[in-house]
């Protein structure tokens, strides 16, 4: 399996503001995945970012507000823009390998 | 709309029991499933991929697969305090590799 690591792990935002949350694969994968999981909650899949190609977003989600970058095959951003107190949330970016995913540790994001 | 269910629980098992945690999907093209642990605080750790029928064993945990039935299970053996997490299942329908995920099940194991 991939190690996974996501930066910053944790951080407190104004509204307004946006924050770039930043994934690092230790190989080189094909799909990465930005998920959003609010507390008690199950996983909401944000987008699919290849390298090399759009982002694609989910139903609800649209680049203006998260957009993404997948500048190569282990790295990845994930911005959220413009934030609001309802994208207090964990976000979570996950790789495929070998057609299973896996996830990195997380950021915890509280908007104020 | 593809779904995948789960009993959100919690289930309560005492120590050393045999837990069993299930899954239905509604998408009968479905090929591949998966079941994670998730601690609270943690992110989602995959614990077993199962993808023909039957089942599939790896340490305490057993997968069971029934395609026509269309569901999956997860049995853990001999339970432990440290199982005590919440159990996602996880489905991947073959389109574009993306995940239709269960709202999880609780598990308390009881000392």
């Amino acid at each position: 399996s991939a190690v996974i690591s996501q930066k910053p792990s944790r951080d407190i935002c104004q509204r307004g503001t946006s924050l770039t949350i930043q994934c690092q694969v230790d190989s080189q994968v094909t799909m990465m995945f930005w998920y959003r999981q609010q507390p008690g909650q199950s996983l909401t899949l944000i987008a699919t970012a290849n390298q090399g190609s759009e982002a694609t977003y989910e139903s609800g989600f649209v680049i203006d507000k998260f957009p993404i970058s997948r500048p190569n095959l282990t790295f990845s951003t994930l911005t959220v823009s413009n934030m609001s107190p309802e994208d207090s949330s964990i976000y979570l970016c996950s790789v495929e390998s070998a057609y299973e995913q896996y996830f990195g540790p997380g950021t915890r994001l509280t908007v104020t | 709309q593809k779904e995948v269910e789960q009993n959100s629980g919690p289930l309560s098992v005492p120590e050393g029991a045999i837990a069993s945690l299930n899954c239905t999907y509604s998408d009968r093209g479905s090929q591949s499933f998966f079941w994670y642990r998730q601690y609270s605080g943690k992110s989602p750790e995959l614990i077993m991929s199962i993808y023909s029928n039957g089942d599939k064993e790896d340490g305490r945990f057993t997968a069971q697969l029934n395609k026509a039935s269309q569901y999956v299970s997860l049995l853990i053996r001999d339970s432990q305090p440290s199982d005590s997490a919440t159990y996602l299942c996880a489905v991947n329908t073959g389109n574009n590799r993306k995940l239709i995920w269960g709202l999880g099940t609780s598990l308390a194991v009881n000392p």
